[in-house]
């Protein structure tokens, strides 16, 4: 079965610093996500990208944050200039027609 | 305003009962789609079952089964016969074709505990 491919499983980065989240999507699915978790809270959306652009973003996602799908098969969240509350579990996600695949998460921690 | 209402933070059963997961949404579109993820432990997001808005049959699949009732706007969800692996957070999560990119607006999790 297809599955959605997230790296790395874990990052640790220092305050400031900026980090790239990789993650390789279900090949003919249309629609790629970012999702966030904080610790013990729920999974909210950041960002959704169709047709190698952003369909709509949250108020979450600000100008610390980007995306990217450099080579049609990598889709990448950037963020700028990490904050301590910007750690959290970090999901990618692909759709097609409303079916949805999840990957399994990057777990990051800024310290 | 929240899309997914999960109203039970935590339950804690004792293992064999039947544990029941409230979910209520919230949408205007007539065409939509309602998912249960499960998230164990290691922290992955384990996809349960979609149903579209058209369907209202019920489902089973082993233990797990889900009452759908559009005139409450709720989809349930019952795991029969609880188990220790069944321990987790449970998700209820839309998906909203009108938002044109079918994003996922997740409620806030019911954790479940099943004890020995």
């Amino acid at each position: 079965e297809p599955e959605v491919t997230q790296t790395p499983s874990h990052q640790v980065t220092q305050m400031g610093q900026e980090v790239i989240l990789r993650c390789v999507p279900i090949s003919n699915h249309l629609y790629f996500y970012w999702y966030r978790q904080i610790l013990g809270q729920k999974v909210e959306f950041l960002v959704s990208f169709y047709n190698n652009e952003i369909s709509e973003k949250s108020e979450i996602f600000d100008d610390q944050f980007s995306v990217e799908r450099p080579d049609g098969s990598n889709f990448t969240l950037k963020i700028r200039s990490t904050k301590l509350e910007d750690s959290a579990m970090y999901f990618c996600a692909s759709s097609i027609a409303g079916g949805y695949t999840f990957g399994s998460g990057t777990r990051l921690t800024v310290v | 305003a929240q899309k997914v209402t999960q109203a039970q933070t935590e339950i804690s059963v004792v293992e064999k009962e039947d544990v029941t997961l409230d979910c209520v949404y919230e949408t205007r579109d007539t065409t939509y789609y309602l998912f249960w993820y499960k998230q164990p432990p290691s922290g992955e997001l384990v996809f349960l079952i979609r149903r579209n808005s058209f369907d209202e049959q019920n489902e089973i699949s082993g233990r797990y089964s889900w009452n759908f009732q559009k005139s409450t706007s709720s989809f349930n969800f019952t795991i029969t016969a609880s188990q220790v692996v069944d321990s987790a957070v449970y998700f209820c999560a839309l998906s909203e074709p009108s938002s044109n990119d079918y994003k996922l607006s997740f409620g806030a999790g019911t954790t479940v505990t099943v004890r020995a």
